[in-house]
């Protein structure tokens, strides 16, 4: 059973526009929730992460908001930049990082 | 990127034979992890060390098992190839095993059995 759940297989938003990928979770006991960004023929590359004690981090461009009561998170970027076209996973973990099926974003011109 | 190799990139086998795939670290980072990458399920784990000779199972075992006799390496075997095991395949390493700030990956190794 998916513990990790993104419902979006892809993404595609205008360059300079805001772009949100949404995750699901079921699991309550996830204490760190992470992003990952890939590109094509590369590993995955840590994005940026939050901790279940709180509801919002921001890194630059990039912020995650958590909502525990609704067992969801997001990830904006602000402004969506031609370089952010990749596939993000988001990712859970209570030991050992689950990660979800990812979303394909394309950032168009 | 710097400090974590994955071999070989591609490798192309038959059914039924044994491969082996390497991840080599230069971070002397303790924690090591595989993972499978694939079409509509994401990044699934198959195998994790926290020290050397020390491994246990992910949530996609069968079928593998995994050796670190030292720090830097962690193989990944599959005992005989199967054609559900094509697949691209991840190394990660993480210094404190900690998720918060995330794991580094290596570039994958595509594997095809046919």
């Amino acid at each position: 059973d998916q513990q990790v759940k993104q419902n979006s297989p892809s993404l595609s938003v205008q360059e300079g526009r805001i772009s949100i990928l949404n995750c699901d979770y079921t699991n309550s006991m996830f204490d760190y929730f992470l992003w990952y960004k890939k590109y094509p023929a590369e590993g995955p590359t840590f994005l940026i992460s939050i901790s279940s004690i709180k509801d919002k981090n921001e890194d630059g461009r990039f912020t995650v908001f958590l909502n525990k009561s609704a067992k969801h998170l997001s990830l904006h970027i602000v402004p969506s930049q031609p370089g952010d076209s990749a596939v993000y996973f988001c990712a859970a973990s209570d030991d050992k990082i689950i990660f979800g099926k990812g979303t394909r974003l394309h950032i168009l011109p | 990127d710097a400090g974590i190799t994955q071999s070989p990139r591609h490798k192309v086998t038959e059914t039924g034979t044994p491969v082996t795939l390497r991840c080599h670290q230069t971070e002397n980072h303790r924690y090591m992890y595989w993972y499978r990458q694939d079409p509509g399920h994401g990044l699934r784990l198959i195998h994790y060390s926290y020290g050397v000779k020390d491994t246990d199972k992910g949530e996609v075992s069968d079928g593998y098992s995994v050796s670190r006799s030292k720090t830097e390496d962690f193989l990944l075997t599959l005992e005989s190839a199967t054609s559900s095991q094509t697949s691209v395949y991840f190394c990660a390493i993480s210094e404190s095993g900690r998720p918060n700030y995330g794991y580094t990956f290596g570039s994958g190794t595509r594997l095809t059995v046919v």
